[in-house]
């Protein structure tokens, strides 16, 4: 089963804008990640937010999260071709030990 | 350091030919290791969860039958697909869990192996 839900599905802008990804989940959570997938390529973790963080920033990337609401946001500032990539937000199963996935949003930056 | 690899990267088998596909950490040990299917432009789907020296853990839909799993290693996990069928095409990615793996459930992903089932 899915936990996650991204929105949108698919979002294509221009080199230089920022991209937002969000995502929704069903359950409590200790933690929430965020993923790229590269088309056919393997998972690079980007990012991991605990339950009681609100926000929190890597390089280009910004993330919160908000528990009341149960949805989580990824921002790219300044996006760039090389961004181009499937995100996924992905939280723990019941078991707290495997990770279940969102539908994933597809970035497409054009230069 | 945290590196997964899975081999082979990608295999093109006949339909009723049963397919290995290997996932190791090389760098650690895992204790836990988990695989996930993806079909086309769809996200990860776990399919089951391997703990070292016992029985795999399938999620539901997932036949235990059809793919057998074996973690016979801290740090090999093995999924076979057996009798495989066109269906069966998709990218099969696993992921490790350190043994040393704290509460922030830290896992590492291996690079996916393509199955394409003719």
């Amino acid at each position: 089963s899915q936990q996650g839900e991204e929105d949108p599905q698919a979002l294509s802008i221009q080199e230089g804008e920022n991209a937002t990804m969000n995502c929704s989940y069903k359950t409590s959570i200790n933690n929430l990640q965020w993923y790229r997938q590269n088309s056919g390529r393997g998972l690079v973790h980007l990012i991991l937010i605990r339950s009681n963080e609100r926000e929190k920033h890597s390089g280009r990337l910004r993330v919160t999260l908000d528990t009341s609401k149960k949805s989580s946001s990824l921002l790219i500032t300044a996006s760039r071709a090389a961004d181009t990539a499937s995100y996924f937000c992905a939280t723990a199963n019941q078991a707290g030990t495997a990770l279940i996935f969102g539908k994933g949003t597809t970035l497409s930056v054009s230069s | 350091g945290a590196v997964v690899s899975q081999h082979p990267s990608w295999v093109i088998c006949k339909s009723g030919t049963s397919v290995k596909i290997e996932c190791r950490s090389l760098d650690f040990q895992a204790t836990t290791m988990f695989w996930y299917r993806q079909f086309p432009k769809q996200s990860l789907m776990l399919m089951a969860t391997s703990n070292e020296g016992s029985k795999a853990t399938y999620e539901q839909g997932v036949e235990k039958d059809k793919f057998l799993i074996n973690h016979a290693s801290l740090t090999l996990s093995t999924l076979t697909v057996t009798s495989a069928h066109p269906e069966d095409s998709s990218f099969y990615i696993c992921s490790a869990r350190p043994r040393t793996s704290g509460p922030l459930n830290e896992q590492f992903f291996g690079p996916g192996t393509r199955l394409t089932v003719l």
